[in-house]
């Protein structure tokens, strides 16, 4: 067990609809992290956050927003999906960036139908 | 701009045999860090190892090795007497130098897809 957790588990909704991806990380962990991994793009890095605030964007749609509240955990916003949205989406949380190794949660896997 | 090569996509081996898996990197930065983890069937992905860019002695755990030689910019994956438990998908990743706590994503391979058979 990774110590991170990501809510729900699995996610099946249709096309045009909006979802919210949850995720808290590990105790103590300030940095969090999405990734998307599909079959044709592989792993791919969104958005990361630190202590609240955004630190780094990746190749994440202007459909897609996130944030990390006070409390430390983020949320994943995906909104007018499309079928090829249909992926399993990874949070991960760190310390430090860069000082520790990424922690990766079980993944929410989004079918959009 | 930073890149991970893994050129095998999938590899089959008969259970206790021994495997390496390839990693190849490109970046320009001179401090970086270096990971693999491991994607059982079950879809979670498990922290394996972290080397960053100044260390380069090999590392041994259990039935695993890796063997990180910078000249070639290789980081290799070696697993030694294989069980069929060792059925994944590993990852290797590479992760960029961090600045003001910006940074410390790490970009993926596109996976090497092990298959331990009985």
């Amino acid at each position: 067990d990774s110590g991170v957790t990501q809510t729900p588990k699995h996610l099946i909704t249709a096309t045009g609809q909006r979802v919210t991806l949850r995720c808290s990380p590990r105790s103590g962990d300030l940095s969090v992290y999405w990734y998307q991994q599909s079959l044709d793009q592989g792993l791919q890095f969104l958005i990361q956050y630190y202590n609240g605030e955004e630190r780094a964007k990746g190749n994440i749609l202007e459909r897609f927003s996130a944030q990390q509240f006070p409390d430390l955990h983020s949320e994943l916003n995906l909104s007018s999906l499309e079928l090829g949205d249909s992926a399993l989406y990874f949070c991960a949380s760190s310390r430090q960036p860069g000082n520790s190794p990424l922690h990766f949660g079980n993944g929410t896997r989004l079918t959009v139908t | 701009a930073q890149k991970v090569t893994q050129a095998q996509t999938e590899i089959s081996v008969v259970e206790k045999e021994d495997v390496t898996l390839d990693c190849v990197y490109e970046t320009r930065d001179t401090t970086y860090y270096l990971f693999w983890y491991k994607q059982p069937p079950s879809g979670e992905l498990v922290f394996l190892i972290r080397r960053n860019s100044f260390d380069e002695q090999n590392e041994i755990s259990g039935r695993y090795s890796w063997n990180f030689q910078k000249s070639t910019s290789s980081f290799n994956f070696t697993i030694t007497a294989s069980q069929v438990v060792d059925s994944a998908v590993y990852f290797c990743a590479l992760s960029e130098e961090v600045r003001d706590n910006q940074g410390g994503k790490l970009i993926f391979g596109q996976g090497t897809e092990l298959s331990v058979k009985p």
